[in-house]
């Protein structure tokens, strides 16, 4: 069975600073690997994904993820926050071809002025 | 593109009463939909995965004569949460995917059950 784990349930950054949200995976065969942002009382937003090919994927909102296999790591990234960009972020991964997501706790990322 | 919506958006119900939440995916055909329940301050939790025209498939410790699933066509998937109780309050969220491996998800629905 696969499982996700985010480091760290709270982050403050300042705006302008730049933006590190941990995800770690555990998969016994390629995992397709998820980013989603949700808003206050709203559903979720895909930010980006990693299924194959190129293992540094950019998504919406400048925000860029990195696959590392030999860390089983994809880690979140925005070089410069804003205001914006307070929400609650969610890695998830799911594997083979079955569509069934398993998600991380959660990261709740506040951005201060 | 890929969008979902989900309707109503905010419900408040009675005990005792049931209550229909729609999911639909509007540009999109949604082989598989999933139903998400989530606790404040929490994670999503997968209670059922529909695929159009087949029945539910429902994750261990949810009750599925509670919460009924249907999947009537490639962009509807409804639930009903019959006799609705208090601790059924939640926000619960679908999602749809056209089976490329990526889901997409509704806006969500408050319950909030008296």
């Amino acid at each position: 069975a696969q499982s996700v784990t985010q480091l760290g349930s709270h982050v403050s950054v300042s705006e302008g600073a730049l933006v590190l949200l941990r995800c770690n995976y555990s998969s016994s065969v390629p995992p397709y690997l998820f980013w989603y942002v949700q808003y206050p009382n709203q559903g979720l937003q895909l930010l980006l994904k990693y299924t194959t090919g190129a293992t540094l994927v950019k998504g919406i909102n400048g925000f860029e993820a990195e696959f590392k296999k030999s860390e089983t790591s994809f880690h979140l990234t925005k070089p410069s926050a804003h205001m914006s960009d307070a929400a609650e972020y969610f890695c998830a991964v799911s594997v083979g071809g079955g569509n069934k997501l398993t998600f991380g706790t959660g990261t709740q990322l506040k951005v201060e002025l | 593109g890929a969008v979902v919506s989900q309707h109503p958006s905010r419900v408040i119900c009675k005990s005792g009463t049931s209550v229909k939440i729609e999911c639909r995916s509007l540009d999109f055909q949604a082989t598989t939909m999933f139903w998400y329940r989530q606790f404040p301050k929490q994670s999503l939790m997968l209670m059922a995965t529909s695929n159009e025209g087949s029945k539910a498939t429902y994750e261990q410790g949810v009750e599925k004569d509670k919460f009924l699933i249907n999947h009537a066509s490639l962009t509807l998937s409804t639930l009903t949460v019959t006799s609705a109780h208090p601790e059924d309050s939640s926000f619960y969220i679908c999602s749809a995917s056209g089976g490329a491996g990526t889901q997409y998800f509704g806006p969500g629905t408050r319950l909030t059950v008296l």
